[in-house]
């Protein structure tokens, strides 16, 4: 049972223009959301967060929403540069007693930025 | 400043050898954890451990086993391996699980 999805597996963009990737969870324990980004043959670097009580957060040309009665979120970027053309992972964490943190990706998004 | 180094790169290893994947950080992160990244499933955590000698399971960990002897080294090993585990592999670290998780560049398996 999957429960962070991106539905979207590839998402192409003009340079300059906006790029949304989106993100649904079910499990309504999870409390804290990220973004990471990975390029081919790196490991995943981590792009922005949002904690549950807040619903955006921004971070220079990123932006990241939640919508909690929707379990939903979504990482805007603006304007979109060729350099962000690389695989986009969501993930959420749900405290599970304890030290116990928990984080659950989902199968992320190819996104491509065309000059 | 290393940060989270993995080895080896590559590793192609025969059904039922074993192997040990190596994972070290400088940064005296309390927490690390292993990740498989298969095709079209994204990352799944085996392991993680929330300081030296406290080990717990993730969603994949059958096939698997991690101790934490220091605060620096978290290893991952493969007692008997199977092609099913054919994956590349990542740790992370971070300094409490709540926070943004640091990763190594990987390591990629086939197990023929």
């Amino acid at each position: 049972d999957q429960q962070v999805k991106q539905n979207s597996p590839s998402l192409s963009v003009q340079e300059g223009r906006i790029s949304i990737l989106n993100c649904d969870y079910t499990n309504s324990m999870f409390d804290y959301f990220l973004w990471y980004k990975k390029y081919p043959a790196e490991g995943p670097t981590f792009l922005i967060s949002i904690s549950s009580i807040k619903d955006k957060n921004e971070d220079g040309r990123f932006t990241v929403f939640l919508n909690k009665s929707a379990k939903h979120l979504s990482l805007h970027i603006v304007p979109s540069q060729p350099g962000d053309s690389a695989v986009y992972f969501c993930a959420a964490s749900a405290w599970s007693g304890g030290s116990n943190y928990k984080l659950t990706f989902g199968k992320g998004t190819l996104l491509t930025v065309n000059p | 400043n290393a940060g989270v180094t993995q080895t080896p790169k590559f590793q192609v290893l025969k059904t039922g050898q074993s192997m040990t994947l190596q994972c070290a950080q400088d940064m005296n992160h309390e927490y690390m954890s292993w990740y498989r990244q298969d095709p079209g499933m994204g990352l799944r955590l085996i392991h993680y451990s929330v300081g030296a000698g406290i080990t717990d399971q993730g969603e994949v960990p059958n096939g698997y086993n991690v101790s934490r002897s220091t605060t620096e080294d978290f290893p991952l090993r493969l007692l008997s391996a199977a092609p099913s585990q054919t994956s590349v592999y990542f740790c992370a670290s971070s300094w409490r699980g709540s926070q943004p998780q640091h990763f190594g560049d990987g390591t990629r398996l086939s197990i023929l």
